[in-house]
C-alpha cells in the first residue's frame, strides 16, 4: 500500500541555519503531497502541497519540490526562527484510478524540530 | 470563514465506556475525515463522510464508528473504551475528499482511565 517514511527526529538547530527533513514516499496512482505543521496543544496546520511532479510548494520560506523519479517530498528553510520549533509532518493523499481519494492522507511519523536562540 | 471546530476539547472516561466526538467542518465543506493520534502509531485515518456516506474506511476495529448529518456535521463514536483508545482525534474537512487540501480541527484529547 501507500506508505510515507519521514526523517527520524528529532531535529535541533540554532536559530539562522539551514533545515532539510527528509521525506520519500511509496504510492500507486497520482498522488498530492503535503507538508504540515502541529505546535503544541494544536492541530495541524497546512505549510505547503504539490500536486504534480516537478511542482515546488513554499509558505513562509519553507520549500519542496515534488520529485517522481526520486519519490521525495524534502523540507527545506534556508534560515530558520525559533519560532519554527514544531512537529513537521510529510503526508500524501492517494488517488484510485478514478482519480478519487476519498478523503485519506497517509501521514509520515513526524520530525520534532527545535530551534535555539 | 470559522474553521473547523471540535467539541469536546478533552475527555475523560473509564474502560468499558462509549464516547462520541463531534466535528464542524468549515461552511461548504462536504467531506470530513477522521484521525487517530498517538505516539506510537503516529497519525492513522479512521474514516471518510460525504454527503452523509462513508466512503472510506481505515483498518480500525468495529468499535469505532462514525455519522454526518445533512449540514455536514460529522460525530465520531467509540464504544466499549479500552486504554489504549487513548488519543488525540483530529478531524479534518475539504470541499469533496478528493486530492485537494484537508483543513484540521484543533482535535479532542481523550484520556481512558
Amino acid at each position: 500500500g501507500n506508505s510515507v517514511t519521514q526523517m527520524e527526529g528529532p531535529v535541533t538547530l540554532s536559530e539562522e541555519a539551514f533545515l532539510t527533513i527528509n521525506c520519500t514516499y511509496t504510492a500507486t496512482g497520482y498522488p498530492s503531497l503535503f507538508w504540515y505543521v502541529q505546535y503544541p496543544g494544536e492541530g495541524l496546520q497546512l505549510l505547503l502541497k504539490a500536486t504534480k511532479a516537478d511542482d515546488k510548494g513554499s509558505n513562509k520560506g519553507f520549500e519542496a519540490t515534488y520529485r517522481k523519479e526520486t519519490t521525495s517530498f524534502h523540507l527545506e528553510k534556508g534560515s530558520v526562527q525559533v519560532s519554527d520549533s514544531a512537529v513537521y509532518f510529510c503526508a500524501l493523499s492517494e488517488s484510485n484510478a478514478g482519480g478519487t481519494s476519498y478523503g485519506k492522507l497517509t501521514f509520515g511519523q513526524g520530525t520534532i524540530l527545535t530551534v535555539h536562540p | 470563514k470559522a474553521g473547523v471546530t471540535q467539541t469536546p476539547r478533552y475527555l475523560i472516561k473509564t474502560r468499558g465506556q462509549q464516547v462520541t466526538l463531534s466535528c464542524s467542518p468549515i461552511s461548504g465543506h462536504r467531506s470530513v475525515s477522521w484521525y487517530q493520534q498517538t505516539p506510537g502509531q503516529g497519525l492513522q485515518f479512521l474514516f471518510e463522510y460525504f454527503s452523509e456516506t462513508q466512503r472510506n474506511k481505515g483498518n480500525f476495529p468495529g468499535r469505532f464508528s462514525g455519522r454526518q448529518f445533512s449540514n455536514s456535521r460529522s460525530e465520531m463514536n467509540v464504544s466499549t473504551l479500552e486504554l489504549g483508545d487513548s488519543a488525540l482525534y483530529l478531524c479534518a474537512s475539504s470541499f469533496f475528499g478528493g486530492l485537494e487540501t484537508q483543513y484540521f480541527g484543533p482535535g479532542t484529547r481523550l484520556l481512558v482511565l
